[in-house]
């Protein structure tokens, strides 16, 4: 079945710098791959996702990438600012079914600091 | 739209119980997917459920089933509860057919189930 491996576990960065995370997925059928932002004691909130018949998609400071022959794709976040600390997770819709599930990576703690 | 709902936001049960939690799905939305989250597994799939059947299943044991109702609510039990079923349980859902929109997964606020 899928696997989803990301790293870091823990980023932290300065207020105004870029952060960036890496996942990478072991099933080449997977076709879509979402990221979840949590903040602590919320619910995760899909903040951009891309399928794989795209190599990048942007949302103001927000970009993913996908490579599908490396089998690896990422969230980059520019500008970071204090109200992007939070638990980021990526995931990759496993094959199975008409629609299949989603795999989570172990998810990462990004860290803004002012 | 409102948001996914679920009920109860928080449980203490004993080891040996049984439990229900319920999920509400987004309007419209067919598709419910149940999540486990614990500190050291992350985020593991349980099962979805699209239009009263079970289309997926995860990697858990049989003490976990659910079900989905004729309006795309549902519910999740866990029988005979043991201390390491304490986690977070968050449902999930989406429109659940083809189209441009239907991955899109939205998770509700979930329910705290501690076991003791």
């Amino acid at each position: 079945g899928e696997n989803v491996e990301q790293h870091p576990s823990t980023l932290s960065v300065q207020e105004g710098d870029s952060a960036v995370i890496k996942c990478t997925y072991s099933d080449s059928a997977s076709n879509y791959f979402p990221w979840y932002k949590q903040e602590l004691g919320k619910r995760p909130q899909l903040i951009i996702d891309i399928r794989s018949n795209v190599g990048e998609k942007k949302d103001q400071r927000i970009a993913v990438t996908l490579n599908k022959t490396a089998k690896h794709f990422s969230l980059h976040i520019t500008e970071t600012q204090p109200e992007d600390s939070a638990v980021y997770f990526c995931a990759a819709k496993g094959y199975g079914g008409s629609q299949g599930n989603l795999i989570f990576g172990k998810g990462t703690k990004l860290s803004v600091k002012p | 739209k409102a948001g996914v709902t679920q009920t109860p936001r928080y449980l203490i049960k004993t080891r040996g119980q049984q439990v229900t939690l319920s999920c509400s799905p987004i309007s419209g939305h067919r598709s419910v997917s149940w999540y486990q989250q614990t500190p050291g597994q992350g985020l593991q799939f349980l099962f979805e459920y699209f239009s009263e059947t079970q289309r997926n299943k995860g990697n858990f044991p049989g003490r976990f089933s659910g079900r989905q109702f004729s309006n795309s609510r549902s519910e999740m039990n866990v029988s005979t509860l043991e201390l390491g079923d304490s986690a977070l349980y968050l449902c999930a859902s989406s429109w659940g057919t083809s189209g441009e929109y239907s991955y899109e997964q939205y998770f509700g606020p979930g329910t705290r189930l501690t076991v003791t």
